[in-house]
C-alpha cells in the first residue's frame, strides 16, 4: 500500500528566504506526483504536476523535482512571501490503473513578514 | 469558469440522521472523486467515478456510506446512519479524463459535524 510522508510537518521562516519542502513515497511505481496548496477553510489548489517520466516542473517561484527511483520529491519556493503561507500537500497517483491520489499529511508553512 | 461546486458548505446534525453531500463537477470533466480529510488521517480517497461509473470504492469506510453519480453533472455522497466519527471535511474533485497530465480540481469541501 502506497504511503506518502511529508517533512517537516510545520515550518516558519522570515519573508524572502528560499525554502524546500520534502515528500517521500514508498512505492516508486507511480503515474504522477502533484503538489497542492490548501488555505484554511478552503479546498486544494493544484500547484504543479510531474509525470513519472519527468524530473521537474516549474511555475513562477515554484519548482518541483521528482526522483522516482528513490521515492522522493521536493518543492522549492524562491523568495518566499507572506502570501505563500498555507498548507502544502504532496500526492501521488500510483500505478495499477487507479486514478485516485494518495496524500501526505502536509507541511504547514508560515512566512513571517 | 465555475469550479467544482459542493453543497452544503457546513452541516451539523445529530447522530443517527441521514446526511447527503452534493457535488457538481466542472463541465466536461468525466472523472469525479470523493475524499475525506481529518486531522488524524489526513486526506483519504473514498470513491471515484469515471463516466458516471464507480471504479474504485475500496476507500468507503463501511456500508453506511454510499455514493451515486446519476449523470455527468451531479454526484452525491450519503451517510446513513451518521455517527460522530464521521465528522470531517469531505471534498469532491474532478478532472477531464484519466490522462496522466491532468490535475484534479477540488471543491471547497463540506465541513460535517455529527453530534
Amino acid at each position: 500500500k502506497q504511503e506518502v510522508t511529508q517533512i517537516p510537518a510545520a515550518l516558519s521562516v522570515p519573508e524572502g528566504e528560499n525554502l524546500v519542502l520534502n515528500c517521500s513515497f514508498t512505492d516508486s511505481a507511480i503515474y504522477n506526483l502533484q503538489w497542492f496548496r490548501q488555505d484554511p477553510g478552503k479546498g486544494l489548489t493544484s500547484l504543479l504536476l510531474i509525470q513519472s517520466s519527468q524530473r521537474e516542473q516549474t511555475s513562477g517561484r515554484l519548482n518541483a523535482s521528482l526522483d522516482k527511483s528513490s521515492g522522493r520529491s521536493t518543492l522549492y519556493i524562491a523568495a518566499s512571501q507572506p502570501g505563500d503561507s498555507a498548507t502544502y500537500l504532496c500526492a501521488v497517483r500510483s500505478g495499477g490503473g487507479a486514478d485516485g491520489l494518495t496524500f501526505g499529511k502536509g507541511t504547514h508553512l508560515i512566512i513571517q513578514p | 469558469d465555475a469550479g467544482v461546486i459542493q453543497s452544503p458548505r457546513h452541516e451539523v446534525t445529530e447522530m443517527g440522521q441521514e446526511v447527503t453531500l452534493r457535488c457538481k463537477p466542472i463541465s466536461g470533466h468525466n472523472s469525479l472523486f470523493w475524499y475525506r480529510q481529518t486531522m488524524m488521517r489526513g486526506l483519504e480517497l473514498l470513491i471515484y467515478f469515471n463516466n458516471n461509473v464507480p471504479i474504485d470504492d475500496s476507500g468507503m469506510p463501511e456500508d453506511r456510506f454510499s455514493a451515486k453519480m446519476p449523470n455527468a453533472s451531479f454526484s452525491t455522497l450519503k451517510i446513513q446512519p451518521s455517527e460522530p466519527r464521521d465528522s470531517a471535511v469531505y471534498f469532491c474533485a474532478s478532472k477531464p479524463g484519466t490522462a496522466n497530465n491532468q490535475p484534479q480540481h477540488f471543491g471547497d469541501g463540506t465541513r460535517l459535524s455529527i453530534l
